[in-house]
């Protein structure tokens, strides 16, 4: 079964740092690009970048360019989701999603399966 | 606000058919295939429908998708209480050189 597991809830404190992580399994996990996607509390999903963990070819939405950094580890099948410094507005829950598709071109393609979730509370 | 738009919610009582619109532009829906998602509450978002029109394995004949010009629509028949959840539209924006997002629509069976 392909699967990805995210890691635990988090509770933090504006200015601290983060990294949370996305294994995947039941599949080549170096030969599909992961996808973070962000959902702030009540709101709709919003894609923040992704990465193929083969070559680390990384994109990132303008939006969140310079706001966070995607790695990943091929060896332990494992993609993350990191912040230098957090801001109480980084409160939400970031979902990791594998990107499937017909074809090298990027808008044939769509995220199956999606992990389940890693909520991010930011607080002071 | 959301590159591509949806209702923000959509109703029906069991056993009518719903449809749910997605609009977009030139620069993303006009150009590339357009996916669905299904949120249920509380849990992560699932693939719905893909290229348009494709049904992944164990998703119900109940559900489909069409896109015309800049606009897609997914079509829900013979509701059920289980189809309660929010729907989200996706396409790839060739000008964003990103994946973009409709605002979700909340299904509401009554």
């Amino acid at each position: 079964e392909v699967q990805l597991v995210q890691s635990g809830a988090e509770v933090k404190k504006p200015g601290e740092s983060l990294k949370i992580s996305c294994k995947g399994s039941g599949y080549s996990f170096s030969n599909y690009w992961i996808a973070w996607v962000r959902q702030m509390p009540g709101k709709g999903l919003e894609w923040m970048g992704i990465i193929y963990p083969d070559d680390f070819d990384t994109r990132y939405s303008p939006s969140f360019q310079g706001q966070v950094t995607i790695s990943a580890d091929k060896s332990i099948s494992t993609a993350y989701l990191q912040w230098n410094s957090l801001k109480a507005s980084d409160t939400a829950m970031y979902y990791c999603a594998r990107q499937k598709g017909l074809s090298s071109d990027w808008g044939s393609n769509w995220f199956d399966p999606w992990g389940q979730g890693t909520l991010v509370t930011v607080s002071s | 606000q959301s590159v591509l738009t949806q209702p923000p919610s959509a109703s029906g009582t069991p056993g009518q058919r719903v449809t749910i619109s997605c609009s977009g532009s030139s620069s993303n829906i006009r150009g590339n295939p357009v996916n669905w998602y299904q949120q249920l509450p509380g849990t992560a978002p699932k693939l719905l429908i893909y290229s348009n029109n494709q049904r992944p394995s164990g998703v119900p004949d109940r559900f489909s998708g069409s896109k015309s010009g800049t606009s897609a629509s997914l079509a829900i028949s013979g509701l059920q209480s289980e189809d309660e959840a929010d729907y989200y539209c996706a396409a790839w924006d060739d000008s964003l050189n990103g994946w973009v997002f409709g605002g979700g629509t909340k299904l509401t069976v009554l």
